[in-house]
């Protein structure tokens, strides 16, 4: 049930775009984005539900594509402050439990 | 609004002692989820209480219990400690399991 992101980590230089996946074997309800920095506790940034698209930010936006049942993450111009781990979270339909996936490493270099 | 606060911050067992972890949820907030975190493995869910009753429950052994308050304040216990219990362990609240989750800063648990 557990969700599989990809990449597992990522390298970019500030100002470069990073794309994180997140996709299930089972038919997806919503899918939770949030980004836990080193030391700190993980923080929510956005939910995407069935039928419906949610941006939690003014540069980081997600997709939901319900037929494949994955998601992305888009991160615009990354700036410093996106370097993290980001979980996606899942909802599967019919159950009421959000699992998240293994996280990928995002680091931002100057 | 205060955040949701988990004690102790850090522990130190030995193996085969038991322990036990607290969290006060955000004011309003019926459920709450507890999470290991270990390095590389991600939040692994452990389980779930709404209003004081378990929800859900992933895949850890019995050793792992909890339960839920009137107020909505949460205990999880562990037994018989083993090494690999090490872990952070992280609780958040929500209004229902598919809101927002408001993570605590965790307890770290160290077993020698």
């Amino acid at each position: 049930q557990q969700p599989v992101q990809s990449p597992q980590a990522v390298i970019l230089r500030e100002g470069e775009d990073a794309v994180i996946n997140c996709s299930s074997s089972k038919a997806l309800y919503s899918v939770h984005w949030y980004r836990q920095k080193h030391g700190e506790a993980p923080v929510f940034l956005m939910i995407l539900l069935k039928g419906g698209e949610q941006k939690g930010h003014e540069k980081i936006s997600a997709s939901f594509n319900e037929k494949k049942q994955q998601s992305s993450l888009y991160l615009t111009a990354s700036q410093l402050s996106y370097s993290g781990t980001y979980f996606c979270g899942t909802v599967i339909q019919g159950a009421q439990k959000l699992v998240f996936g293994q996280g990928t490493r995002l680091t931002i270099n100057p | 609004k205060a955040g949701v606060t988990q004690t102790p911050r850090y522990l130190i067992k030995t193996r085969g002692q038991q322990v036990t972890l607290s969290c006060s949820p955000i004011s309003g907030h019926r459920s709450v989820s507890w999470y290991q975190q270990t390095p590389g493995q991600g939040l692994q869910f452990l389980f779930e209480y709404f209003s004081e009753t378990q929800r859900n429950k992933g895949n850890f052994p019995g050793r792992f219990s909890g339960r839920q308050f009137s107020n909505s304040r949460s205990e999880m216990n562990v037994s018989t400690l083993e090494l690999g219990d090490s872990a952070l362990y992280l609780c958040a609240s929500s209004r229902d399991y598919n809101q927002p989750q408001h993570f605590g800063d965790g307890t770290r648990l160290s077993i020698l």
